[in-house]
């Protein structure tokens, strides 16, 4: 596609509901990010993905976050038993490559809010 | 996790100002600095996109130095407007995979 593509746009979900968030990257983009930003804060990395590589989940807050890239392209953020402090923008981002000299191409973000 | 600090938090200028803001990052093994801009409702927009020690990027109005032996990056904008309110986020690499963005600096310049 022309852009980073992300579903829902807006999400309200009550606490305890699992969510699924959608990434559809830039066509031929190899590397995949997701990051959130909860009120008041930095974009905080959560997990990438490069292509057949094992992907860096560092970031991932808890084990109800979890992410999965199906065939190198669409990737879905999925958020089980969700909690308040889960709300925040979620934003995906796609590059060329691995490199970090590679412009990073990010979608609109998911705004999930938790109640 | 590393510490990417931006300054100042927020920033207010009349239209026409000049204005600059910093961004540090740890020194050591340094791989990528970028720059976006974050207008409400939008994603990031990539500004910049900064390697080497010295280099000096230009995209119109806004420009961008980087230090890296001292771990810090300047984003200047000529002649503020008003379109160029936003949040301005600089993230730093030292592995090539991933980034950590500072806070950002938000700007708001005052017709």
């Amino acid at each position: 596609g022309a852009g980073v593509s992300q579903s829902p746009s807006n999400k309200v979900t009550e606490k305890g509901k699992d969510v699924e968030l959608r990434c559809d990257p830039i066509s031929g983009h190899t590397a995949l990010y997701w990051y959130r930003q909860s009120l008041g804060q930095g974009l905080e990395f959560l997990i990438y993905f490069q292509g057949n590589s094992a992907p860096d989940k560092s970031g991932l807050p808890s084990d109800r976050f979890s992410a999965e890239r199906t065939g190198g392209s669409v990737s879905t953020l999925t958020i089980q038993r969700t909690q308040q402090e889960d709300s925040a923008v979620y934003l995906c981002a796609s590059s060329a490559g691995g490199l970090a000299g590679n412009t990073i191409y990010f979608g609109e973000g998911s705004w999930l809010t938790v109640v | 996790i590393l510490n990417v600090e931006q300054s100042p938090q927020s920033l207010h200028v009349q239209e026409g100002d000049s204005t600059n803001f910093t961004c540090s990052f740890p020194s050591s093994n340094f791989y990528a600095l970028h720059w976006y801009r974050w207008e409400t409702a939008k994603s990031p927009e990539a500004l910049f996109v900064m390697t080497l020690n010295g280099d000096e990027k230009k995209k119109g109005r806004i420009s961008a130095t980087l230090n890296t032996k001292e771990g810090y990056s300047y984003l200047y904008i000529k002649g503020s407007q008003p379109e160029d309110s936003a949040t301005y986020l600089c993230a730093f690499s030292y592995t090539g995979n991933q980034f950590y963005f500072g806070t950002g600096t938000s700007l708001t310049v005052i017709p």
